[in-house]
């Protein structure tokens, strides 16, 4: 079963215009982490944010801010002020227990960005 | 100063061939990985070594050989390279006893197998 869903393979905005992207996961490890992480182009894969399963509050870095829904299992990014230089493939991703677990990070299929001038 | 560097960036080989590819984080870090993104982008755990033990194995071909010296360093060795074996692969490092737990990845080793 498919642990990390990104449903929208592809995505488009306005610049200056705020974008959410889904991702929503399946696990029965009450401790858990949720990741995203961007890839421009250049292939390079670059962390964002992240969510602890026992936050009480979204997290936010920047212009990034994770819309935590627990009850729901959905982890959904929110870029504000979209800029050309966020056009990149995005990907959620989630850790099952806590990090000094494995440590190992299951991925979404992706979703592709592109913000228009 | 690159944080986990991956060598080579692109090796093009015949099948049958082997290769390796190797990578080294200054990080600090007590984790390192190797992960596969196919030709759908789709991105997926090899192996996992911690301070040098392998704690994770997925279901891989034998053809493929990590090795880590140190902590430092994580090696990916493979035999009798396939068609399928076209990918890029990512190197990643992690520091298992911090909250977040946060990958750091390398920039990629793109293999084409002809």
């Amino acid at each position: 079963a498919q642990k990390i869903t990104q449903t929208q393979p592809g995505m488009f905005v306005q610049e200056k215009e705020a974008v959410t992207l889904d991702c929503t996961y399946d696990t029965s490890d009450p401790s858990y982490g949720l990741f995203w992480y961007k890839q421009p182009s250049s292939g390079e894969m670059i962390f964002l944010i992240y969510q602890g399963s026992y936050d009480q509050q979204n997290a936010t870095e920047g212009r990034y801010s994770l819309n935590f829904q627990k009850a729901r299992k959905s982890a959904n990014l929110v870029i504000s002020a979209s800029q050309l230089g966020d056009s990149a493939m995005y990907f959620c991703a989630m850790r099952e227990g806590p990090s000094s677990n494995t440590g190992k990070l299951i991925f979404g299929q992706g979703t592709t960005l592109q913000v228009k001038p | 100063d690159t944080a986990v560097s991956q060598t080579p960036k692109y090796l093009v080989t015949q099948m049958g061939n082997d290769k390796s590819i190797k990578c080294e984080q200054n990080l600090g870090h007590d984790t390192m990985y190797w992960y596969k993104q196919d030709s759908k982008k789709f991105l997926k755990i090899m192996f996992s070594y911690n301070n040098k033990e392998l704690i994770i194995n997925e279901t891989v071909p034998n053809r493929f050989s990590p090795k880590s010296p140190d902590k430092a360093h994580l090696n990916l060795h493979i035999n009798s390279l396939e068609l399928g074996d076209s990918a890029v692969y990512f190197c990643a490092s992690s520091h298992v006893w911090t909250a977040t737990g946060e990958l750091f990845f390398g920039e990629g080793s793109r293999l084409t197998v002809l």
